[in-house]
């Protein structure tokens, strides 16, 4: 069945880059996607990149996706300590993009000043 | 701000009570997902809504159903509540012609005890 896996926890140092991993498994997987998550917030799409894309790269935030080995990333550029967050990975259930999704468990970015 | 509205924002029920979490799509929305998120880990996929009628489903018992209404707006039910049920419920909305972006409510926190 579809699984996704990222580590756990991240912490770096303002003005640094993060970079934060992702493998999955579905390989019909359409889309994949970054969301943020804030303290008692829902979900904040970042960015999303479709399957035949080897990158992405929008203002602070590049994807990299590498297809043969089922692994995603975010690179953020110049961390701040708004980027303080929970990130989660996710992949479209199914080869057919109908908006359901499958999560990771979450990788908590910690930015110390 | 998504333009997605989940009420309430808390919620505490007893064991085997019966649980209504409501949703507003975005504008322009007419598909609605909803998920639950337990604390430390990812969400998972319950069902989606197109058009009223139910577009897919997740690994979880008949006791977790829902509506959609004309207005696109969203009802998420559980019945027979257990403990485990305690989680963040969140609601995405997309519009299906274009799935690429889910755009989630602030989600509902539900303690059941």
């Amino acid at each position: 069945g579809e699984d996704v896996e990222q580590s756990l926890f991240l912490s770096v140092r303002e003005g640094d880059s993060s970079v934060i991993n992702c493998t999955y498994t579905d390989s019909s997987s359409t889309y994949l996607y970054w969301y943020k998550q804030e303290p008692g917030a829902g979900l904040q799409l970042l960015t999303y990149i479709f399957s035949n894309m080897d990158m992405k790269q929008d203002q602070r935030l590049t994807v990299l996706l590498n297809k043969k080995d089922k692994h995603l990333s975010l690179r953020i550029a110049d961390t701040q300590t708004g980027d303080s967050a929970i990130y989660f990975c996710a992949e479209t259930l199914g080869s057919s993009n109908t908006g359901k999704l499958i999560f990771g468990q979450g990788t908590t970015l910690q930015v110390k000043p | 701000e998504t333009g997605v509205t989940q009420s309430p924002t808390h919620l505490i029920k007893t064991r085997g009570q019966q649980v209504t979490l409501r949703c507003s799509s975005q504008s322009g929305h007419n598909t609605v997902s909803w998920y639950q998120q337990a604390l430390g880990q990812g969400p998972q996929f319950i069902f989606q809504y197109y058009r009223e009628e139910e577009n897919g489903r997740g690994n979880f018992p008949p006791r977790f159903s829902g509506l959609q209404f004309p207005n696109y707006s969203s009802e998420l039910n559980v019945n027979a509540l257990e403990l485990d049920d305690s989680a963040l419920y969140l609601c995405a909305s997309s519009p299906l012609e274009r799935n690429t972006e889910a755009f989630f409510g602030q989600g509902t926190r539900l303690t059941v005890v």
